[in-house]
């Protein structure tokens, strides 16, 4: 099946900088989805953004996707402490009906 | 109020043993789903449920079965444990299968000694 891939790195930030990591898919999907995961906790749904659709908007994040790249991308201004976390990015195909993973991404804000 | 709820939160058992994880969701979601995630964090489905109805069965060993009594609830039976079954297992539930974001629970991690 079909996985989302993060750029395999650990980003180390101030705080107050901005985040930015990129993800990218192999075949057509019907929408990518950005998780957080702050340690040993569950993952969080953080944006949900479709195929014919190219950014969007939730607070400090901003999501790209670029279907004829298959990348996408999420962004994080003003970044906290509290944004120190693994973030994965996951697809969807459709009818596929699940979610397939990329590895993550861990992101470390130094306050 | 836990959105999505599973128990326990820790498993340390022996090999051989059978445990089962439980999993219950107060979102009135109709899809329940469950991920195992490695010791590099990498995510994989094993099951999924509509309406207590078995939509996804990925390639998973027999000594994995899910069971849902109602689209509230979502139980993992593992039997004959071995150590290759440690791992953190996540439940989730989304409102319908496909095209909307999972709520995930706080994981059960598993350890098989």
């Amino acid at each position: 099946s079909q996985q989302g891939e993060e750029d395999p790195q650990a980003l180390s930030i101030q705080e107050g900088e901005n985040a930015t990591m990129n993800c990218s898919y192999k075949t057509s999907i019907n929408n990518l989805q950005w998780y957080r995961q702050n340690s040993g906790r569950g993952l969080v749904h953080l944006i949900l953004i479709r195929s014919n659709e190219r950014e969007k908007h939730s607070g400090r994040l901003r999501v790209t996707l670029d279907t004829s790249k298959k990348s996408s991308s999420l962004l994080i201004t003003a970044s906290r402490a509290a944004d120190t976390a693994s973030y994965f990015c996951a697809t969807e195909t459709y009818g596929n009906n699940r979610l397939a993973f990329g590895k993550g991404n861990q992101v470390v804000v130094i306050p | 109020d836990t959105a999505v709820s599973q128990t326990p939160k820790y498993l340390v058992t022996q090999m051989g043993n059978d445990k089962s994880i439980k999993c219950e969701q107060n979102l009135g979601h109709d899809t329940m789903y469950w991920y195992k995630q490695d010791s590099k964090k990498f995510l994989k489905i094993m099951f999924s449920y509509n309406n207590k109805e078995l939509i996804i069965n990925e390639t998973v060993p027999n000594r994995f079965s899910p069971k849902s009594p109602d689209k509230a609830h979502l139980n993992l039976h593992i039997n004959s444990l071995e150590l290759g079954d440690s791992a953190v297992y996540f439940c989730a539930s989304s409102l319908r299968a496909g095209d909307y974001g999972y709520t995930f629970g706080s994981g059960t991690r598993l350890t098989v000694v």
